[in-house]
């Protein structure tokens, strides 16, 4: 079955600190594709990035950062250069593409909280 | 850039009344989802809908549960007999096609059974 761990349960830092956020998935699909969600305090899910299983060429835009490894099963998200605005809850996601449907199965999460 | 929509934000029912939580996904999209997420927890699967029937459910959508599109554009989600447990944040998502590509969220309907 699939399976998404944030081990990081809570992060705080201080603002233009650099954070990493890790996600670990277990998957038997060799076809697949992985997701970062933000949710912020108004509680809307914010689309970051969708990564195909193929693909593992790490992507940056702007601040952000994903580095994505099948060797160690993760796909893990920077923020350099940390906002105040950048406080959420960030979500790792995996698909699951088995069972007829299709649905993403989604870590626990990690709240971050930058501070002034 | 087109947007999922979910109406209302926010509701607010009795237990054991019934309640509809309303959704417009993208409208070129084939694919569509409600997840839940109860206070403080991750997000979990509900239903997928596709071709005018459900896809998959997960082991929460029981017999309480049905979704429907009614008209082409509208996707609900109803719940038959509210308990206090069906408090929680309910997403409605559509994507084009099966790859998730990419999965988008509306922005939920927070539903409180009192």
């Amino acid at each position: 079955a699939q399976k998404v761990t944030q081990a990081q349960t809570e992060i705080s830092v201080v603002e233009k600190e650099d954070v990493t956020l890790d996600c670990v998935y277990e998957t038997r699909d060799t076809t697949y594709y992985l997701f970062w969600y933000k949710q912020p305090p108004s509680g809307e899910l914010v689309f970051l990035i969708r990564r195909n299983s193929f693909d593992e060429q790490n992507e940056i835009s702007g601040r952000y950062s994903w580095n994505f490894q099948k060797s160690t099963s993760s796909f893990n998200f920077t923020i350099t250069a940390s906002q105040v605005v950048d406080s959420a809850v960030y979500f790792c996601a995996l698909s699951d593409l088995q069972g007829g449907s299709e649905k993403l199965v989604f870590g626990k999460g990690t709240k971050l909280t930058v501070n002034p | 850039e087109p947007e999922v929509t979910q109406t209302p934000s926010h509701q607010v029912t009795q237990m054991g009344q019934e309640v509809i939580l309303r959704c417009v996904p993208i409208s070129n999209h084939l694919y569509f989802y409600w997840y839940r997420q109860i206070l403080g927890q991750k997000v979990e699967f509900l239903v997928s809908f596709y071709n005018n029937e459900i896809s998959e459910k997960s082991e929460i959508f029981d017999d309480q549960f049905s979704v429907e599109r009614p008209d082409g554009s509208n996707f609900t989600l109803k719940i038959r007999s509210t308990k206090l447990e069906d408090s929680a944040m309910y997403f409605c998502a559509s994507s084009a096609d099966r790859e998730l590509t990419p999965l988008h969220f509306g922005n939920g309907t927070r539903l409180t059974v009192t």
